[in-house]
């Protein structure tokens, strides 16, 4: 039972361009969403976050979009640089999982010169 | 480096063996995770504790799989008897639990191979 699905394995996008990120989650009970950025042989590292009593939030380049009716969340990198270039997680936590998240299976952005 | 460590970064086992990987948190984190990343999948929650609270074992897939925590920092996570679907990596992460973001930093990972 995949409660959180990235269903774009990869993604390749022109260095300046926009890149959009998607990720699908069927657990209504979700509360707290995160993104987290994986690059080769290092641990992930966390990158933006949103409560579900948000529709948006925003850091420097990168914007999260929550629509809780849709159960879908979008992370936007603009304008998308060749250090983007990793692959991108996103996680959810139910408030009654407390600290245990819930990943997607990721999506591999690359970011072309 | 104040970030998280785990040991070792790479382990090459027979099947039927036994494997301890390793974790060191962030100083001053309460909450320890493990995680693991098979080929081509997501992050799988493993198990996770809070200071001095029994641990969150539901996600460990057998009982071959346990672990530990000793003095509230160091953490070890056990598999007995490897078998070859036990192949990946092994990630280990920590967190405050104060604050709304919760955000939990990961270690780069043990990679293991059951061969």
């Amino acid at each position: 039972d995949q409660q959180v699905k990235q269903n774009s394995p990869s993604l390749s996008v022109q260095e300046g361009r926009i890149s959009i990120l998607n990720c699908d989650y069927t657990n209504s009970m979700f509360d707290y969403f995160l993104w987290y950025k994986k690059y080769p042989a290092e641990g992930p590292t966390f990158l933006i976050s949103i409560s579900s009593i948000k529709d948006k939030n925003e850091d420097g380049r990168f914007t999260v979009f929550l629509n809780k009716s849709a159960k879908h969340l979008s992370l936007h990198i603009v304008p998308s640089q060749p250090g983007d270039s990793a692959v991108y997680f996103c996680a959810a936590r139910t408030f009654q999982g407390a600290q245990k998240l819930v990943f997607g299976q990721g999506t591999r952005l690359t970011i072309n010169p | 480096g104040a970030g998280v460590s785990q040991s070792p970064s790479n382990k090459v086992t027979e099947k039927g063996k036994d494997v301890e990987l390793r974790c060191d948190p962030i100083s001053g984190h309460t909450a320890l995770y493990w995680y693991r990343q098979s080929l081509g999948q997501g992050l799988e929650f493993l198990i996770y504790f809070q200071g001095n609270s029994a641990p969150d074992k539901s996600g460990l897939p057998s009982d071959r799989f346990s672990a530990e925590r000793t003095g509230g920092s160091v953490s070890t996570l056990t598999i007995q008897r490897t078998q070859q679907e036990d192949s990946a990596v092994y990630l280990c992460a920590s967190s405050k639990t104060s604050g709304a973001a919760y955000e939990q930093y990961f270690g780069p990972g043990t990679r293991l191979t059951v061969t």
